[in-house]
């Protein structure tokens, strides 16, 4: 099954603190991308981070970063220094693959940030 | 350059009546998903799209859901006969090409069922 997990349905962090959002997908496949996106209460989707499989790397954008374990099939998001502005929605998501590209997404985590 | 578009951002229809949600993609996109979100769900892939073309409709429901991405005009997801539970945001987004690129979701538009 195409499935994408995501465990923490509600995360804390104070203000200035780092936080680590999990996830962790099921796929055959050897070649995929895996996605964070943030959903603020204005609804709207915005990519944070996106990570290709096959690179080793783990991706970064200034204060969010990944840690990828493709072995384990796993994709958790590191937010450091974290602001108020941080609080919304998490979606961890991966492509489906192939030529069709239509994203599987996780059910999210509802972040929090404590002044 | 314009992002996704879509409208409206909010309908209201009652049971039984057509919803048409639309959807432009950004300039010089050719490719067009569909996802639906529940409360307190992710987002669901519905279908996928090409300038006239259906390449995936695997996550549409068979009945009442129908969508189209004229060579002219925005992409439109079509529901008829609405029932309470298709009351939900519907996302649309856009890519320059398929298979690896970043998708570019538009606003959302909420249908309510009364």
């Amino acid at each position: 099954a195409q499935t994408v997990t995501q465990s923490q349905p509600e995360m804390s962090v104070q203000e200035a603190e780092t936080v680590t959002l999990s996830c962790t997908y099921d796929t055959s496949e050897s070649d995929y991308y895996l996605f964070w996106y943030k959903q603020p209460p204005s609804r709207q989707m915005i990519l944070v981070i996106r990570q290709e499989a096959y690179k080793q790397q783990n991706a970064t954008e200034n204060r969010f970063s990944v840690n990828f374990q493709k072995a384990a099939k796993s994709f958790s998001l590191k937010i450091s220094d974290s602001q108020l502005g941080d609080a919304a929605m998490y979606f961890c998501a991966r492509n489906y693959g192939g030529s069709q590209g239509n994203l599987i997404f996780g059910k999210g985590t509802k972040l929090s940030v404590k002044p | 350059n314009a992002g996704v578009m879509q409208n409206p951002r909010h309908l209201v229809r009652r049971r039984g009546q057509e919803a048409r949600l639309r959807c432009s993609p950004m300039k010089g996109h050719s490719h067009v998903y569909w996802y639906r979100q529940l409360p307190e769900e992710g987002l669901k892939f519905m279908v996928y799209l090409q300038k006239e073309n259906i390449i995936d409709e695997s996550g549409m429901p068979k009945e009442r859901f129908s969508a189209e991405f004229p060579k002219e005009g925005p992409s439109i997801l079509r529901i008829q006969q609405v029932v309470r539970g298709d009351s939900a945001a519907y996302f649309c987004a856009s890519s320059p090409r398929t298979g690896w690129d970043e998708q570019y979701f538009g606003p959302g538009t909420r249908l309510t069922v009364t």
